[in-house]
């Protein structure tokens, strides 16, 4: 069965910090994403990457930066993080990048700025 | 660009009873459709899909969605809910283009509320 993993459930850090949040799958998918989730707002596409060393901008990509190095390993990166960041970030993975290929998601990370 | 609606925030069912939550989609063709299901605590998991084809297509937990051209809609049904199914639906649209990458565009959500 298909299996995302996000390292932390839940993870509070301070104004300033920079955070990493990490993600794995075990699939061999080539394409993965980054989501932040926020009451009302929906799904937002932060970054994706559809191989290792490549990446591209969702639609709020400020504030964020990725690493992709292994093919099964994509992580977040927040540079200096702010208050205005504290949400819930889900992972997800699929097998290429056309729309027709369901995404599977991660249990998210509830990121915590304080 | 694609876009997809949920008018529905929150939504309470009686256990037993039926259940439909709205989906309406922009986009210039025919686009690819899903339903989710995020529980408490928990990543989205998918419930179902459209691609093409017969327009009523069935998915996981006895759910099944109906895609109507002329209204731009795929509203997800379950004839009778179960408090399992308390949870938060997501309704996502993407291209139908089969080169390069197409993202997708996901909906507000609504929250499905069961009552005893």
């Amino acid at each position: 069965d298909v299996k995302v993993t996000q390292s932390s459930r839940y993870l509070v850090k301070r104004t300033g910090e920079k955070v990493f949040l990490e993600c794995v799958q075990d699939m061999d998918h080539e394409n993965m994403f980054w989501y932040r989730q926020d009451p009302g707002l929906g799904l937002r596409l932060i970054y994706f990457s559809y191989d290792v060393k490549m990446k591209e901008k969702g639609d709020i990509p400020e504030g964020y930066s990725v690493s992709r190095e292994k093919k099964e390993r994509f992580s977040l990166i927040l540079e200096s993080a702010s208050t205005n960041q504290t949400s819930m970030y889900l992972c997800a993975s699929s097998l290429y990048g056309q729309s027709n290929q369901p995404q599977h998601f991660g249990d998210g990370t509830r990121l915590s700025i304080l | 660009a694609q876009s997809v609606t949920q008018p529905d925030i929150h939504i309470t069912v009686s256990e037993g009873a039926s259940l439909e939550l709205r989906c309406n989609y922009s986009y210039g063709a025919t686009p690819y459709l899903f339903w989710y299901v995020q529980s408490p605590g928990q990543g989205l998991q998918l419930l179902l899909k459209y691609f093409s084809g017969d327009t009523l297509v069935q998915g996981i937990k006895g759910f099944e969605a109906e895609f109507k051209r002329s209204q731009s809609s795929f509203n997800l049904r379950k004839p009778s809910v179960h408090w399992s199914d308390a949870a938060e639906y997501f309704c996502a649209v993407g291209p139908s283009l089969n080169t390069g990458f197409q993202k997708l565009v996901f909906g507000t959500g609504t929250r499905l509320l069961v009552s005893p």
